[in-house]
Parts: C-alpha cells; sequence; structure tokens
C-alpha cells in the first residue's frame, strides 16, 4: 500500500521567513495531494490540493509542488505569520479524491514572532 | 459555516467494553469516513461510507469495528470488546459527492481511553 514520509517533524522559522514541508509517496498511482493544517484541540483542516495533472498550485500565501517523477510534494508558506503555527499533514490518495487518505507524521511548525 | 461534530469530545472505557462513537456530518455530503490517530502516530484511514454502504476500509477495520448511518443526520462507529491499542483519537470526516470535488471536513476528534 501507499506509504507518505513527511519532514521535518518539527520546524520554527521567524515572522516574516517562509516555511517549506517536503514529502515523498510510494506508490505511482497516487494522484490527489492535499495538505492540512491542525490547531490545539481540532480536527485537520484543508489548506490546500493538487492533483497528479498540475505542477504548483498557488493561494496568496501557501503553494505546493509536484513532482511525479520524484514522487515527492512540498507545501511552501511565504510571510509566515504566528497564527501559522500548527501542525501541518501532508497525505495522499489513489482515488483523485479525499478518499482513502495515507498520511505523513506531521509538522509541528512554530513562527516565532 | 457548516462543520462536521463530533461527540463525546474524550471517552473512556474498561477493556472489553463497548464504544459507539457518534459524528455528525455536514447536511448535504454523502461520503463519510472515519479516521485515527494512535498518540505519536500517523493519522490512519479506518473506512469510507457511501450510500449507505462501505466503500472502502483498511486492514485496521476488522470485525470488531462496524459503521452504521442510522438516521439522516448521524453516522456511528462501534468498536466492540475495546482493547488497549484501540486507545486514540478518532476523527470522523464528510465530503461531498461531486465529481472532482475532493475536499474532506473532518470534525474535532473524539479521544477514545481504554484502561
Amino acid at each position: 500500500g501507499e506509504n507518505v514520509e513527511q519532514h521535518p517533524s518539527t520546524l520554527s522559522v521567524q515572522e516574516g521567513d517562509s516555511a517549506v514541508i517536503k514529502c515523498t509517496y510510494s506508490d505511482s498511482a497516487s494522484n490527489y495531494f492535499p495538505w492540512y493544517k491542525q490547531e490545539l484541540g481540532k480536527g485537520p483542516q484543508l489548506i490546500i490540493d493538487i492533483r497528479s495533472n498540475v505542477g504548483e498550485k498557488k493561494d496568496q500565501r501557501i503553494a505546493v509542488t509536484l513532482n511525479k517523477t520524484a514522487k515527492h510534494f512540498s507545501l511552501h508558506i511565504t510571510e509566515t505569520q504566528p497564527e501559522d503555527s500548527a501542525v501541518y499533514f501532508c497525505a495522499a490518495s489513489i482515488s483523485g479524491s479525499a478518499r482513502q487518505l495515507t498520511f505523513g507524521s506531521g509538522t509541528q511548525l512554530t513562527v516565532l514572532p | 459555516e457548516p462543520e462536521v461534530t463530533q461527540t463525546p469530545s474524550h471517552q473512556v472505557t474498561q477493556m472489553g467494553q463497548e464504544v459507539i462513537l457518534r459524528c455528525v456530518p455536514i447536511s448535504n455530503h454523502l461520503y463519510f469516513y472515519w479516521y485515527r490517530q494512535i498518540l505519536g502516530q500517523k493519522v490512519e484511514f479506518l473506512v469510507s461510507f457511501y450510500n449507505n454502504e462501505i466503500s472502502e476500509k483498511s486492514e485496521i477495520f476488522d470485525d470488531q469495528f462496524s459503521v452504521e448511518r442510522p438516521d439522516g443526520s448521524n453516522f456511528t462507529l462501534k468498536i466492540r470488546s475495546t482493547k488497549l491499542e484501540d486507545s486514540a483519537m478518532y476523527f470522523c470526516a464528510s465530503s461531498e459527492a461531486l465529481p472532482g470535488n475532493t475536499e474532506a471536513f473532518f470534525g474535532q476528534g473524539t479521544r477514545l481511553t481504554v484502561v
């Protein structure tokens, strides 16, 4: 089955700097790659996603890149703010949708004021 | 903003007892899911449910587990004869069933502690 590896497990950045979180996946049939943000006491919340027919997607300060050949995808957050501090999860699915997601292990991002 | 709600937020149960975790998905959603996260480990897929039947399930979802949509609003996960290793945060999620719609909305989770 699919295996998703995520790193780093923790990341501290200064406010205003950029943060990059990377994930690799094992199943070349995976075609949907969402990123979730989880704040304390809450469930994961989708922040951005990308399908396998697209190499990059951007939404304001957040961008995701996908390299199908290398089977890795990355989350980029620019101009980080303290409210970006949370745990971020990458995930992959072969269904093209949120069905049967395989999650990475999570990255605790801390944005220092 | 519509949201997925889960009850209870924390459930403590004796080993061997049955527990039912409850979820109210977003009203117009047709796909429902359960995931779990054991402390310090990854979020793991358990089961997806559509049109009143299981559409996918993982190896974790064995005969100990069952899901049900008893009425038009609730979606439940039943764990029979709980074991210590069932202690985890259980997340319910739902999504629309439209082609190309991919966003799954997660509830805040139920922390299950088996003692």
